[in-house]
C-alpha cells in the first residue's frame, strides 16, 4: 500500500525567506504526485503535479525518485501563502482516489 | 469552470437515522467522483471511488453497506450514512474528476460536509 508522509505539522517562516515543505512517499510502481493547497475557510485545491513540471505561485516541486521524496520550495514566502499543504499521491495519474500526506500548516510571519 | 458543489455543508442527526450527503458538479461532466472523510486534525483517507452507472469501489475498512454511494448521473453522486453513530460523524469530502482526453484526470474538490451525530 502506497503511505505519504510530511514530517512538519506546523512551519513557520518570515516573509521573504525560502520556504521548503517537505513530502516522502513510498509506492512500488512509478506514482504521480499532487501538492494540494487550502486556504483558510476555502476548500482544496491543487497547486502542482510532478508531471507538469511548472511553476505555480513561484512554488516548484522536484520529484525525486531515488530519495522518494517530492518536497515543495519557494524562494520567498509572501504572507498570502500561510495555508494547509497536503502532498498526495495516485498510482493512477489522477484516475484513482488519492493518497494523502497529514498536511503542514505554512504560517508565514510578518 | 470546474466546480464541484456539496449538500448539506452540515449536518446533525440522531444516532440510528441515515443521512444522505449529494455532490454535483456543476458545469462539468465527471466520469468519476471520490469520497474522502477527514477527522479532526488529520489527513483526508479515500473511502471510495464511484463511477457513474456502476458500483462503487470501496477502500478495505470501509463497509459497504453502512456507506451507500450511488453515482446516478455525470454530474450527481450520493453518499447515504445509513444507521449512523457518533463514531461517524466527520466531514465528508467529495471530488469530481472530468471526462477528458488527456492521459490524466484533475481532481476537483467540493467543499466538504460537516456531520455531527448525536
Amino acid at each position: 500500500a502506497q503511505r505519504v508522509t510530511q514530517p512538519e505539522k506546523l512551519l513557520s517562516v518570515f516573509k521573504g525567506a525560502p520556504v521548503e515543505l517537505k513530502c516522502n512517499y513510498s509506492y512500488s510502481g512509478s506514482p504521480e504526485l499532487f501538492w494540494y493547497v487550502q486556504y483558510s475557510r476555502q476548500r482544496l485545491q491543487l497547486l502542482l503535479r510532478h508531471i507538469s513540471r511548472e511553476s505555480i505561485k513561484g512554488f516548484t516541486a522536484d520529484l525525486n525518485k531515488g530519495e522518494t521524496s517530492f518536497h515543495l520550495k519557494k524562494p520567498f514566502a509572501q504572507e498570502e501563502d500561510s495555508a494547509m499543504y497536503y502532498c498526495a499521491l495516485s498510482p493512477g495519474g489522477g484516475a484513482d482516489g488519492l493518497t494523502f500526506g497529514k498536511g503542514t500548516h505554512l504560517i508565514i510571519q510578518p | 469552470g470546474a466546480v464541484v458543489s456539496q449538500h448539506p455543508s452540515w449536518v446533525i442527526c440522531k444516532s440510528g437515522t441515515s443521512v444522505k450527503i449529494e455532490c454535483r458538479s456543476l458545469d462539468f461532466q465527471a466520469t468519476t467522483m471520490f469520497w474522502y472523510r477527514q477527522f479532526p486534525k488529520q489527513s483526508l483517507m479515500l473511502m471510495a471511488t464511484s463511477n457513474e452507472g456502476s458500483k462503487a469501489t470501496y477502500e478495505q475498512g470501509v463497509e459497504k453497506d453502512k456507506f451507500l454511494i450511488n453515482h446516478a448521473s455525470l454530474t450527481l453522486s450520493t453518499l447515504t450514512v445509513t444507521s449512523a453513530h457518533p463514531e461517524d460523524s466527520s466531514f465528508y469530502i467529495c471530488s469530481a474528476s472530468p471526462k477528458t482526453s488527456r492521459g490524466y484526470n484533475e481532481q476537483f474538490f467540493g467543499p466538504g460536509t460537516r456531520l455531527t451525530v448525536l
